[in-house]
């Protein structure tokens, strides 16, 4: 099976300007979760999509926001960027079948660069 | 809330010698804990996982951990370092009422291992 793909690898914006990225999970797995990785906070969790509904919310502004799509691909959005966004950009999926109580291990892309000037 | 401490951002261990990486969570129920590996320029690799079956957890690579609910703690252990272990290690967190997926990590240890 083919992992997590996420694109693009490496961007570079300035800031005010928007960002979309992309990822697209394992074949089956039907949950999406992004993470932010920065030196200064580490990694924080985002929001994660399981059937185009988000299932989870991280502590973020509403400048980023998140969809998913039929075919699960998720897609994360970032408007009027800010110097502090720069960062590493993770998606991990997984089955996401199990409910409370359960887990599905999570597969992590191997994320995007996103540089703010 | 759950939160996750990873003592020591930095640790440097000579080839051949034992690898110990300290995790301490806090959570109001016992989570399942995870660790994390990352080398550089890519995405996180599963090292082992803990969701309440055996304490103590085989994973690849030779590291193992050790669930004590007693110290809150979860440290990850390798009898003897090879190069290849090089990387960052993440603890992470995810509480087992919730539903979904939902990670909270640790600072990170960056292991550096010298010949």
């Amino acid at each position: 099976k083919a992992g997590v793909t996420q694109t693009p690898r490496y961007l570079i914006k300035t800031r005010g300007q928007q960002v979309t990225l992309s990822c697209s999970p394992i074949s089956g797995h039907r949950s999406v979760s992004w993470y932010q990785q920065t030196p200064g906070q580490g990694l924080q969790f985002l929001f994660e999509y399981f059937s185009e509904t988000q299932r989870n919310k991280g502590n973020f502004p509403g400048r980023f926001s998140g969809r998913q799509f039929s075919n699960s691909r998720s897609e994360m959005n970032v408007s009027t960027l800010e110097l502090g966004d720069s960062a590493l950009y993770l998606c991990a999926s997984s089955s996401g079948t199990g409910g409370v109580g359960s887990y599905n291990e999570q597969f992590f892309g191997p994320g995007t660069r996103l540089t703010v000037l | 809330a759950q939160s996750v401490t990873q003592l020591g951002s930095h640790v440097s261990v000579s080839e051949g010698a034992l690898v110990l990486l300290r995790c301490n969570y806090s959570s109001s129920v016992p989570p399942y804990l995870f660790w994390y590996v990352q080398y550089p320029n890519q995405g996180l690799q599963l090292l082992l996982k803990y969701t309440s079956a055996a304490t103590l957890v085989k994973g690849i690579n030779g590291f193992e951990a050790e669930f004590k609910k007693s110290e809150t703690s979860f440290h990850l252990t390798k009898p003897s370092a090879h190069m290849s272990d090089a990387a960052e290690y993440f603890c992470a967190v995810s509480a087992p009422r919730a539903a979904g997926n939902k990670l909270t990590f640790g600072g990170g240890t960056r292991v550096l291992v010298k010949p």
